[in-house]
């Protein structure tokens, strides 16, 4: 295993469109994590899942963003209705069960919305 | 809501010399802190982790302390090299591990 797997690297839509972005996490990791980050800021988070369960969502998520991690292995995550400021990196992140442990990052997909 | 404060400027030092990089929060007891480094164009990756009851942390060139009165963590980078220079993140825990918070991160730049 090489670690967290994100694709597309690079997606660029149209206003309007969807998009959907997976992520294939560290395969004994129970813990996957989907955050945004636009320029000059720090990874801000979107959701979280333990195994299957989504467990927690940004309050600031729109509803036009929905994320499933069916079976608990890859994860997607989907954008309706792209808008502009929607542009940013969309990372993926995994960690295995217990407290006190770090992250491992995808190395993201770039999303533009023109 | 808590709030992560990193020196938004840029950090620029000589070859050689020690890099000291900051994270201050506030409205906040992390029960641990972490710091990664994030090159242009790719994900975070890990570097260290202290926890709250914990004051300092070492990893070869690195260094991390934590300081839960001051609500204040120090990276420290010893003889830096050009191949240090990359934006440094730091991130506390949510609530049960269920996220974590980052800074907006500093960018260090080593000169040869």
């Amino acid at each position: 295993d090489t670690g967290v797997s994100q694709d597309p690297r690079h997606k660029i839509t149209k206003r309007g469109q969807n998009v959907t972005f997976r992520c294939d996490p560290i395969s004994e990791h129970n813990r996957l994590y989907w955050y945004r980050q636009t320029l000059g800021q720090g990874p801000e988070f979107l959701t979280y899942f333990q195994n299957e369960a989504q467990l927690e969502k940004s309050r600031l998520l729109s509803d036009r963003f929905s994320a499933e991690r069916p079976k608990g292995s890859f994860s997607t995550l989907e954008i309706q209705r792209t808008e502009q400021g929607d542009s940013a990196m969309y990372l993926c992140a995994s960690s295995p069960q217990g407290g006190f442990t770090e992250a491992f990052f995808g190395q993201g997909t770039r999303l533009t919305v023109v | 809501s808590q709030k992560i404060e990193q020196n938004s400027e840029a950090l620029n030092i000589q070859e050689g010399k020690t890099a000291t990089l900051t994270c201050n929060y506030t409205n906040y007891s992390p029960a641990y802190l972490q710091w990664y480094r994030q090159d242009p164009g790719r994900g975070p990756v890990f570097l260290l982790l202290i926890r709250e009851n914990e004051k300092e942390k070492r990893k070869e060139r690195l260094k991390v302390t934590f300081d839960t009165t001051l609500k204040q963590s120090l990276f420290h980078i010893t003889a830096s090299q050009p191949a240090d220079s990359a934006t440094y993140l730091c991130a506390l825990d949510g609530d049960n591990f269920n996220k974590f918070y980052f800074g907006s991160g500093t960018k260090l730049n080593v000169k040869p």
